[in-house]
C-alpha cells in the first residue's frame, strides 16, 4: 500500500538559512499533520491541515509556515534556521480524524 | 500542554518472553493509539483504540483503553528480536479542528535472543 512520502529524507543547513520541506500524503487522504521529534525525544505537533486549510496549530515557531496544496501535499517552511531547529520532522496523513500514518521523516541539520 | 507518562522507560528482555508497558495521562482522551519507531524512521501505527475499555489485538500485540480514558497499556506476547524499537502511546481528543496527537515519553525495548 501507499505510504505518506517525505522528501528530502535528510538536509544540512546553515544558520539563518531557509528550508523547505515536502509531504505527499496517502492517496484520498485529506488532513495533514506535521510533528518535530529531537535527540531522544518524542514528537511534538506544529501544525495540521484539513482539506487544504488550516486546522490546528501547536508548538510552531512564527519563522515557520506551512500549507497545504490542491493536490494535498503539503509544504513546511522554515527561515532563519537556528541551531536548534535540527530535529527529525514527521508528517502524517489521515482521512478525516481516523487514524494518523507517518511518513519516513526528514532529517534537518543546522550548522 | 498534555502530558503523558509512559512506563517503564526502557525494558531489557529475553526473547520469548511477555512485555508489558502503559502510559497514564492526566486529560481524558477519546482515541488511545500505540506507535513503534526504529531509530531515525517514521512512528509505525500498531493498535488504535476508541472507547473506553476496549481491548483489541493485533498478531502478538494486545492493548487496552482505560475505563477512565486516562491510561492504556500494551503486551506484546513471545518477544522476538524484530520487536527492538521505541514504543509510544499517543492520546488524540478527536474533537473537530483538534485532532493532533499528543505522544507519550516513550518505552525502549531491548530484546536479547
Amino acid at each position: 500500500a501507499a505510504g505518506v512520502i517525505q522528501s528530502p529524507r535528510h538536509l544540512i543547513k546553515e544558520k539563518r538559512e531557509t528550508a523547505t520541506l515536502k509531504c505527499y500524503p496517502i492517496p484520498r487522504h485529506d488532513t495533514v499533520y506535521w510533528y518535530q521529534q529531537g535527540p531522544g525525544q518524542d514528537p511534538q505537533f506544529l501544525i495540521s491541515f484539513y482539506e487544504k486549510m488550516q486546522s490546528d496549530k501547536g508548538s510552531i515557531p512564527d519563522r515557520f509556515s506551512a500549507q497545504q496544496f490542491s493536490d494535498y501535499h503539503s509544504e513546511l517552511n522554515m527561515s532563519s534556521l537556528e541551531l536548534g531547529d535540527s530535529a527529525l520532522y514527521f508528517c502524517a496523513s489521515s482521512l478525516g480524524s481516523d487514524e494518523q500514518y507517518f511518513g519516513p521523516g526528514t532529517r534537518l541539520t543546522v550548522t | 500542554g498534555q502530558q503523558l507518562n509512559q512506563s517503564p522507560q526502557s525494558m531489557f528482555i529475553q526473547e520469548g518472553e511477555d512485555v508489558s508497558m502503559n502510559c497514564t495521562s492526566s486529560s481524558i482522551f477519546n482515541t488511545w493509539l500505540w506507535y513503534k519507531q526504529d531509530p531515525g524512521e517514521g512512528p509505525v501505527l500498531l493498535i488504535a483504540l476508541y472507547k473506553a475499555g476496549e481491548l483489541t489485538s493485533n498478531g502478538r500485540l494486545t492493548a487496552q483503553f482505560g475505563i477512565t480514558r486516562k491510561d492504556s497499556f500494551l503486551n506484546i506476547s513471545a518477544s522476538i528480536p524484530s520487536d527492538v524499537g521505541i514504543y509510544f502511546c499517543a492520546g488524540q481528543l478527536s474533537q473537530t479542528g483538534a485532532n493532533n496527537l499528543f505522544f507519550g515519553t516513550g518505552t525502549r525495548l531491548t530484546v536479547i535472543p
